[in-house]
């Protein structure tokens, strides 16, 4: 059981936007961590989405955007796109000085 | 570009001890600190680790007791050491860069480059 909670699937059809949530508690989210977003496409590695809650590192589309508000944290994708179908996972700090990272949602483009 | 590449053994026998290298081209090993993660077959992602240029280290404390992590500058490596290894330790590893920034006094890290990963087995 992943220490962040995210919901096992979200789907869209394409144009329309999802949202992914994470859910975590007083020791990581809660605590004014910082959240990040992975998009893993299959059979690869994850690619960088969002550092910090809300930045896109360079080549990012705009597409993608994050916030983060009490325990919780989003990711927004908009204008869906077929190759947009993939698994997300979000990560944050926890106090008990590790890296945690969420279960991961998948994506399906309808 | 950067570019990251695991290697090791892809099976690895109850008991024994799982050694991986990561191999870092297009940049310097020294400018940045890596991590391990693993993940296992259709399941999420664990972090294994850090290991700072410094070469000091943090461990994921429910691996802490099995794990090591060293580099190599003279060959811009980073390794993994993963003892006493079960059925449970079957997955892909990976190694990524750390991309750390401090906000608010407070220091963060995300992943971002990832090496392809290798596939480890651990069976007899």
């Amino acid at each position: 059981q992943s220490v962040l909670t995210q919901p096992p699937s979200v789907s869209g059809a394409p144009g329309q936007r999802v949202t992914i949530s994470c859910t975590g508690s007083s020791s990581n989210i809660g605590a004014g961590y910082d959240v990040h977003w992975y998009q893993q496409l299959p059979g690869t590695a994850p690619k960088l989405l969002i550092y910090g809650n809300s930045n896109r590192p360079s080549g990012v589309p705009d597409r993608f955007s994050g916030s983060k508000s009490g325990t919780s944290a989003s990711l927004a994708i908009t204008g869906l796109q077929a190759e947009d179908e993939a698994n997300y996972y979000c990560q944050s700090y926890d106090s008990s000085l590790s890296e945690v990272f969420g279960g991961g949602t998948k994506l399906t483009v309808l | 570009q950067v570019q990251l590449q695991e290697s090791g053994p892809g099976l690895v026998k109850p008991s024994e001890t799982l050694s991986l290298t990561c191999t870092v081209s297009g940049g310097s090993i020294i400018s940045y600190n890596w991590s391990w993660i693993r993940q296992p077959a259709g399941k999420g992602l664990e972090w294994i680790g850090r290991i700072y240029i410094s070469g000091s280290t943090n461990y994921n404390p429910s691996l802490k007791s099995r794990v090591t992590m060293s580099v190599d500058t003279s060959k811009n490596q980073v390794s993994l050491k993963l003892s006493s290894v079960t059925a449970a330790d079957t997955a892909v590893y990976y190694c990524a860069r750390n991309h750390g920034y401090c906000t608010n006094g407070i220091c963060y890290n995300s992943f971002d480059i990832w090496g392809q990963g290798t596939m480890v087995t651990v069976s007899s």
